[in-house]
């Protein structure tokens, strides 16, 4: 199993400004995903980071808006750049599915409001 | 393409009634199954999952769910509701894209209430 430290929990942000979100894992993994989760609907994944190389982002994503950092096995970062209310949500960390069974762990989210 | 369906966006019970939340799926080759659950304000708990073996998964918190291979089905069901139980539930199944990453297709939840 795996413990994920999301920080901020919250924050209410202004229109044009940015929040880089942190993700800190109690153990070494190779690669993190990173969700996002507006009002009411179910989890769009944004990008998987692999430690040592770009993000890949999923359709509708992309790196000038969300840029992702992994600059080690334990800890990520995503920044939401210039904000806009569409961006309200929820963003979410994990690690896994893995490559054999496992299943995966979450943060416990940032409920981001902008304004 | 591979896809999860939760046709029902609420599902009301009352407490010590049995609940069942129902999950289809779409998937090429074996499904590998997942079942989370969310509380308000807080990330995604796994609860159980399928792999392979016996139909009748049991997980966390009493729940258990039944894979249907002929019904493509991977309902969540628990004998005796709680009204803590009310929560927000996702059906996942993992899929590989065309680098062999291994992804979650999420349903798009249903919530469940269980009422006093």
């Amino acid at each position: 199993s795996a413990v994920i430290s999301q920080k901020p929990s919250r924050d209410i942000c202004q229109r044009g400004t940015s929040l880089t979100i942190q993700c800190q894992v109690d153990s070494q993994v190779t690669m993190m995903f990173w969700y996002r989760q507006q009002p009411g609907q179910s989890l769009t994944l944004i990008a998987t980071a692999n430690q040592g190389s770009e993000a890949t982002y999923e359709s509708g994503f992309v790196i000038d808006k969300f840029p992702i950092s992994r600059p080690n096995l334990t800890f990520s970062t995503l920044t939401v750049s210039n904000m806009s209310p569409e961006d309200s949500s929820i963003y979410l960390c994990s690690v896994g599915p893995g490559l054999r069974d496992t299943e995966a762990f979450f943060g416990q989210g940032t409920r981001l409001t902008v304004v | 393409a591979q896809s999860v369906a939760q046709p029902e966006d609420q599902v009301n019970v009352a407490e010590g009634n049995p609940l069942t939340v129902k999950c289809t799926y779409s998937v090429s080759g074996n499904p590998y199954l997942f079942w989370y659950v969310q509380y308000p304000n807080r990330g995604l708990q796994f609860l159980l999952k399928y792999i392979t073996g016996d139909n009748l998964v049991k997980g966390s918190y009493g729940f258990e769910a039944e894979f249907n291979k002929s019904q493509t089905s991977f309902h969540l069901k628990k004998p005796s509701a709680l009204v803590s139980d009310s929560a927000l539930y996702f059906c996942a199944v993992r899929s590989q894209d065309t680098s062999g990453t291994y992804k979650y297709i999420f349903g798009t939840g249903t919530r469940l209430k269980v009422l006093a």
